[in-house]
């Protein structure tokens, strides 16, 4: 069946430094959404991409959908500690259905 | 604005004793409704789905059940806990199917 694959599983840099989680799916999404996990918190929506190649920016993070909608990214430009928590990204498993999670990748941000 | 309630925030409960956790939502009608389970450090598994009243979805096999008794109720159930229901449960709340998803505060499930 369908899955979303998330890398890489942990990510440890220095505050300042940038970030990027990557999302790929076997098959074609219908859209991709990305979610944050605070430690000890639940997950909050960050994002939906809908389109092909469709790039959104939210302050330092940006999101890419890919041309053929079966990857995306996510990236922080110039991590902060506040930044801390658990990206994942979702997908529908087929049009209309509920959303399938990758298992993560947990960010942690040293001062 | 919609809200989504989930309680208890914490349970402790012996091996074979019996579970419910109940989720609400506020200020929205005919939701669709999530029970996901995530173990430490893991990702988010998808347990049931309900797309109206009395409509309930498993997608995976397990001691768990769950029902929806009023449109923005939503309640998870088993009637004997095994060691490897531990973990963090949510519930969560969608307009339509596959759009974005709101979740509850989660309930910290230790069985011992």
């Amino acid at each position: 069946g369908q899955q979303v694959m998330q890398i890489p599983q942990y990510q440890h840099v220095q505050e300042g430094e940038d970030f990027t989680t990557y999302c790929n799916s076997s098959t074609t999404l219908s859209n991709i959404q990305w979610y944050k996990q605070r430690p000890g918190g639940h997950p909050v929506f960050l994002i939906q991409l809908v389109k092909s190649g469709e790039v959104k920016k939210q302050k330092r993070l940006t999101f890419q959908f890919g041309e053929a909608k079966k990857n995306s990214s996510l990236h922080i430009t110039a991590t902060q500690t506040t930044d801390v928590g658990t990206y994942f990204c979702a997908g529908p498993l087929y049009s209309g259905y509920a959303l399938n999670f990758g298992k993560g990748t947990s960010l942690l941000v040293t001062p | 604005s919609q809200t989504i309630h989930q309680w208890p925030a914490t349970l402790v409960q012996p091996v074979g004793s019996p579970l419910s956790l109940e989720c609400t939502v506020e200020g929205t009608s005919n939701p669709n409704l999530y029970w996901y389970r995530q173990a430490a450090g893991r990702g988010l598994q998808l347990l049931f789905y309900s797309v109206g009243i009395g409509q309930i979805s498993s997608e995976v096999p397990q001691n768990l059940s769950a029902s929806r008794p009023q449109d923005r109720q939503f309640i998870l159930s088993s009637k004997k806990l095994l060691l490897s229901d531990s973990g963090f449960y949510l519930c969560a709340w969608s307009p339509t199917m596959g759009a974005e998803a709101f979740f509850g505060q989660g309930t910290r499930l230790t069985v011992v």
